[in-house]
């Protein structure tokens, strides 16, 4: 089976563009989560989705925004790049929401210059 | 607020040597806890995990116990490869009651270069 998938796994953007990242989530897993990964640190809880809605939400300015589709693959966009969103975006998949153990796909790597 | 603290990097080790990875937590309720690795240029894998106190996790040759006493989650190796080099993450997962979720809590990260 595979795997969390991403795209795409790298990008450069200028400042004041917009971005979207994609995820797909592990066959049969209903709950999706973003965080995001500045170089040398921890990485950050964004969102969470399960079932199309928004579950929770990480200390992140309105730029960001995401949904989850019918077929629990899911989409991050932010908007008014900014040079500090240069990051590491990882997706997250669990089975169901409420669930302790996420599984991460390979992180989109976003440069902003 | 939760957090996860870990000692600093980077630790060099020879090959064969003895690893420890000292990892505290602080958090209100009952947390699980995970160790997580990240290899160059690749997302986190799951390297273990311990979901209440006294839980010991283990995976390829990695430990690590839930110590509610001293709040801790020290990852321990007894024979390092070169293979092993990579940083390694302690998280912490916490109940968002308001929401129904679960989300992760990372600590910074701690490099570990293993040499031949």
């Amino acid at each position: 089976d595979a795997g969390v998938t991403q795209s795409p796994t790298h990008l450069i953007k200028t400042r004041g563009q917009q971005v979207t990242l994609r995820c797909s989530p592990i066959s049969g897993h209903k709950s999706v989560s973003w965080y995001q990964q500045v170089l040398g640190q921890g990485p950050q809880f964004i969102f969470q989705y399960y079932e199309k809605e928004e579950r929770g939400r990480g200390n992140f300015p309105d730029r960001f925004s995401a949904r989850q589709f019918p077929n629990y693959s899911s989409e991050l966009n932010v908007n008014a790049l900014l040079l500090g969103d240069s990051a590491l975006y990882l997706c997250a998949s669990s089975i169901r929401q409420g669930t302790t153990e996420a599984f991460f796909g390979q992180g989109t790597r976003l440069t902003v210059v | 607020g939760d957090s996860v603290t870990q000692m600093e990097g980077p630790v060099t080790l020879s090959e064969e040597a003895f690893l420890t990875i000292n990892c505290t937590y602080t958090a209100t309720g009952y947390p699980s806890l995970f160790w997580y690795v990240q290899y160059p240029g690749e997302g986190l894998q799951l390297l273990l995990k311990a979901t209440k106190a006294d839980d010991k996790g283990s995976n390829k040759g990695f430990e690590a116990t839930y110590r509610k006493e001293t709040t801790s989650f020290h990852l321990e190796k007894g024979s390092v490869q070169v293979s092993d080099s990579a940083v390694y993450f302690c998280a912490l997962s916490i109940s968002m009651f308001s929401g129904g979720y679960n989300k992760l809590i990372f600590g910074a990260g701690t490099r570990l270069a293993v040499h031949p």
